[in-house]
């Protein structure tokens, strides 16, 4: 399968504890994004990476949300001292390097944050 | 501000029938709008896009109306199936970034 892959699927974990979720992108892909979708919205825009260069952050995002892309192929996204609010599903895309290239999404982490 | 708005959040129509799935934009800036299905549990899955420059593109079922002037784009499925079943998102790429519709939930009944 060459898709986008993500792990774990579901993290639970208690408030307060911090988490870390991995991205495997479509190998020939050099952009890769994180979105965040809950309930009854469609997925928001957190972060994107050229290669291992990070090109725009949301000014929604958090200090305690951090996303590393080392050697431009996975990434990783980080969140200390989770808060319930932070329960979503975290979606992670790729795609070739042009605006107008479709994004490929991985099957998302669903994190609960009790 | 909701710069994608998908004001149906669900709409049900007959197998066979055509499907017409609406979305609205704001900012006049947007260069590419795609649409993604979604079933539960998995991620999106892109179905189809237009360029800014285009009012139409056709893939096999599906087809993507854009009106610049009114920022409205359209999903026209013909004919709808079963599988069909899901939510539609449509999309606004901003220099690469998507910024997502809420979603509509699309029924197909046998």
């Amino acid at each position: 399968d060459t898709g986008v892959s993500q792990n774990p699927r579901h993290k639970i974990t208690k408030r307060g504890q911090n988490v870390t979720f991995r991205c495997d992108p479509i190998s020939e892909h050099n952009r890769l994004y994180w979105y965040r979708q809950t309930l009854g919205q469609g997925p928001e825009f957190l972060t994107y990476f050229q290669n291992e260069a990070q090109l725009e952050k949301s000014r929604l995002l958090s200090d305690r949300f951090s996303a590393e892309r080392p050697k431009g192929s996975f990434s990783t996204l980080e969140i200390q001292r989770t808060e319930q609010g932070d329960s979503a599903m975290y979606l992670c895309a790729s795609s070739r390097w042009t605006s107008g290239d479709e994004q490929y999404f991985g099957p998302g982490t669903r994190l609960t944050v009790t | 501000d909701q710069q994608v708005k998908q004001n149906s959040p669900s709409l049900s129509v007959q197998e066979g029938r055509i499907s017409i799935l609406n979305c609205d934009y704001t900012n006049s800036m947007f260069d590419y709008f795609l649409w993604y299905k979604k079933y539960p549990a998995e991620g999106p899955t892109f179905l189809i896009s237009i360029s800014s420059i285009k009012d139409k593109n056709e893939d096999g079922r599906f087809t993507v109306f854009l009106n610049k002037s009114a920022k409205h784009l359209s999903l026209h499925i013909v004919p709808s199936q079963p599988g069909d079943s899901a939510v539609y998102f449509c999309a606004a790429s901003e220099g690469g970034k998507l910024i997502f519709g809420q979603g509509t939930e699309l029924s197909v009944k046998p």
